[in-house]
């Protein structure tokens, strides 16, 4: 399996549901990436796991609470979004080493409502 | 500041032309340089991946090379084909901090 796979493919939420984005990935990688993309722009990080540990949070916003339940999966928790947060969702995974390249998802289309 | 640059932002190409998409990246301290490929609306489809060590990938009619030293990439598309159309971004891996930073693509068209 060299996939990473997140669901749902597309999400329409209104400001005050809960929603969660789903990624999961069974390549043994141990680092876990959410990236945001918006619109002809390139995609920005948000947060970073490594070893299920969150190692990176860029300064992202609390209404977005992400997840490593296990080294297969990672979660992105959402509550309170503006409009603005919609986006496309990327999730990645890479080995821990420097020497590995990342590999995507297909990314989580979101609509805020 | 570590920034990555992709000149030109937009190309246009008739099919069967050869081309080159470039990447400049301020600091020669990189690990790796990662070419991707991005349909609308999609996820990135990892095309090559370069070490530091590397000059140059190839795969298919894709061939990536890298100078460090100049702080350049480019990625050489030969005999494109409309199916090659896509936005294409490079990323660095400027550190072991586990993050990549994104150039602002190059989305190109290859008409038929």
């Amino acid at each position: 399996d060299t996939e990473v796979t997140q669901t749902p493919k597309h999400l329409v939420m209104g400001m005050t549901n809960k929603k969660s984005l789903k990624c999961e990935q069974h390549m043994g990688h141990r680092a876990m990436y959410w990236y945001k993309q918006k619109a002809k722009k390139p995609p920005e990080l948000m947060f970073v796991y490594s070893y299920e540990k969150l190692s990176i949070n860029e300064s992202v916003p609390s209404r977005f609470s992400p997840e490593c339940p296990n080294s297969s999966l990672l979660n992105l928790h959402l509550h309170a979004l503006q409009p603005e947060d919609s986006a496309l969702y990327l999730c990645a995974s890479s080995r821990t080493g420097i020497n590995y390249g990342y590999t995507f998802g297909s990314g989580t289309r979101l609509t805020v409502v | 500041k570590q920034e990555v640059t992709q000149i030109p932002a937009a190309l246009s190409v008739p099919e069967g032309e050869n081309l080159v998409l470039n990447c400049s990246f301020t600091d020669s301290a990189i690990y790796n340089l990662q070419w991707f490929r991005q349909d609308p609306g999609k996820g990135l489809t990892s095309l090559l991946l370069i070490q530091s060590s590397q000059r140059e990938q190839t795969s298919g009619r894709l061939n990536a090379s890298l100078d460090k030293s100049s702080g350049r990439s480019t990625l050489y598309i030969a005999a494109s084909q409309p199916g090659d159309s896509a936005t294409y971004l490079c990323a660095v891996r400027y550190n072991a901090g586990n993050m990549l930073t994104f150039g602002g693509g190059t989305r190109l068209m290859v008409k038929p």
